[in-house]
């Protein structure tokens, strides 16, 4: 079966553009789960959306947001963006939070100039 | 709070060598799940393993094996005889039961093997 499908895979933006990041989980899961990697602060939580409500937030500013489909299909969206949002954002799936090991997709690399 | 500390940022070994690979947590909850995740240089979080805080089992997988123990917190993942394709970047995780909360990840170790 396919795996989580992020798209695009890379992405170049301009500061204070907005940007948006969409991820397919896995056919049945209704379990998404948006990550931010950086070099210095390592893999950080960003959202988890479960049957389209928001479940959990992590520690960021309003500009980032999200949203989760009726098909499960999720996006994110960084608004005004900086260069420190610079990042390799993953998604992750799973049929429910917690009900076994995620699945994360290969990623969106975002380069803000 | 929940935390995960991998002392290990980086790693060499040559191929056939085994490498052990430490995790340590904190967490403050009676339920929780431990997890390993690879990490190849394409990107993508490959799933390794999950354990729940219950299931102290040592589990082996072919050339893998997870030594979880409560009393040191701790979470080891051991590659015997690595080869060069384990070269990655491997993350502990946890996530604590109570409010499902989401994965929390170690800063990872990379891993080279070296033929």
């Amino acid at each position: 079966k396919a795996g989580v499908t992020q798209t695009p895979r890379y992405l170049i933006k301009t500061r204070g553009q907005q940007v948006t990041l969409s991820c397919s989980p896995i056919s049945g899961h209704r379990s998404v789960s948006w990550y931010q990697q950086t070099p210095g602060q390592g893999l950080q939580f960003l959202f988890e959306y479960f049957s389209e409500t928001q479940r959990n937030k992590g520690n960021f500013p309003g500009r980032f947001s999200g949203r989760q489909f009726s098909n499960s299909r999720s996006e994110m969206n960084v608004s005004t963006l900086e260069l420190g949002d610079s990042a390799l954002y993953l998604c992750a799936s799973n049929f429910a939070p917690n009900a076994y090991g995620y699945t994360f997709g290969s990623g969106t690399r975002l380069t803000v100039v | 709070a929940q935390k995960v500390t991998q002392a290990q940022t980086e790693i060499s070994v040559v191929e056939k060598e085994d490498v052990t690979l430490d995790c340590v947590y904190e967490t403050r909850d009676t339920t929780y799940y431990l997890f390993w995740y690879k990490q190849p240089p394409s990107g993508e979080l490959v799933f390794l393993i999950r354990r729940n805080s219950f299931d102290e089992q040592n589990e082996i997988s072919g050339r893998y094996s997870w030594n979880f123990q409560k009393s040191t917190s701790s979470f080891n993942f051991t590659i015997t005889a690595s080869q060069v394709v384990d070269s990655a970047v491997y993350f502990c995780a946890l996530s604590e039961a109570k409010g499902n909360t989401p994965l929390v990840f170690g800063k990872g170790t990379r891993l080279s093997v070296i033929a």
